[in-house]
């Protein structure tokens, strides 16, 4: 079964750093997303990604976020200046999007992050 | 905007019995999709079953299977034969036909009693 991969599965980083979350999506599938999950709380839709660009992002989706497909492989989710309130679990997900076909929405295993 | 309901907190079932876990959505478009995901404690998410909004026919896997009812905007997932293994959060979650963002409901906990 396709994976899409994440790295790295768990960063602790202080108050103010940037971090650089990496996943590299299921290679023909159109649409990338991140979500973030704080321990026992619901999953939040962070952004979504088509075509190069965001196709939509939620409130959480601040200036201090950003994403790239640096190389039509790699998707990065950067967050500039953490907050403690930004630790939680981060996951991307990669949907196949064809029209009429099988839609298969499939997550990586998640980077946790914890800020201190 | 579409929104996803599940309206069960948590659940238990005995080991062997089946379980069936509620959700129900929201959306005015006709071409979507919609899944259930298992997050164990390792907090991974899994998918356990998709279903095609134009498909009557109810979705399979296993011992997992839906009941979609279109009109009714219900989508609810059978755990037959339940198994420890099967112990985790459960979530259910939609999206439109041609991408957009999934959205997903609140999360079931599922408990299996030996």
């Amino acid at each position: 079964e396709p994976e899409v991969t994440q790295t790295p599965s768990h960063q602790v980083t202080q108050m103010g750093q940037e971090v650089i979350l990496r996943c590299v999506p299921i290679s023909n599938h159109l649409y990338f997303y991140w979500y973030r999950q704080i321990l026992g709380q619901k999953v939040e839709f962070l952004v979504s990604f088509y075509n190069n660009e965001i196709s939509e992002k939620s409130e959480i989706f601040d200036d201090q976020f950003s994403v790239e497909r640096p190389d039509g492989s790699n998707f990065t989710l950067k967050i500039r200046s953490t907050k403690l309130e930004d630790s939680a679990m981060y996951f991307c997900a990669s949907l196949s999007g064809s029209l009429r076909r099988n839609t298969e929405a499939f997550f990586g295993q998640g980077t946790r992050l914890t800020v201190v | 905007a579409q929104t996803v309901t599940q309206s069960q907190p948590e659940m238990s079932v005995q080991e062997a019995e089946t379980v069936t876990l509620s959700c129900t959505y929201d959306t005015s478009e006709s071409d979507y999709y919609l899944f259930w995901y298992k997050q164990p404690p390792s907090r991974q998410m899994i998918l356990v079953i998709r279903q095609e909004a134009y498909k009557q026919q109810n979705a399979t896997e296993n011992r997992f299977s839906v009941n979609f009812q279109k009109a009714a905007k219900s989508f609810s997932l059978k755990i037959s034969d339940s198994q420890l293994g099967d112990a985790a959060m459960y979530f259910c979650a939609y999206v439109r036909n041609q991408g957009g963002k999934l959205i997903f409901g609140q999360g079931t906990e599922l408990s299996v009693k030996p």
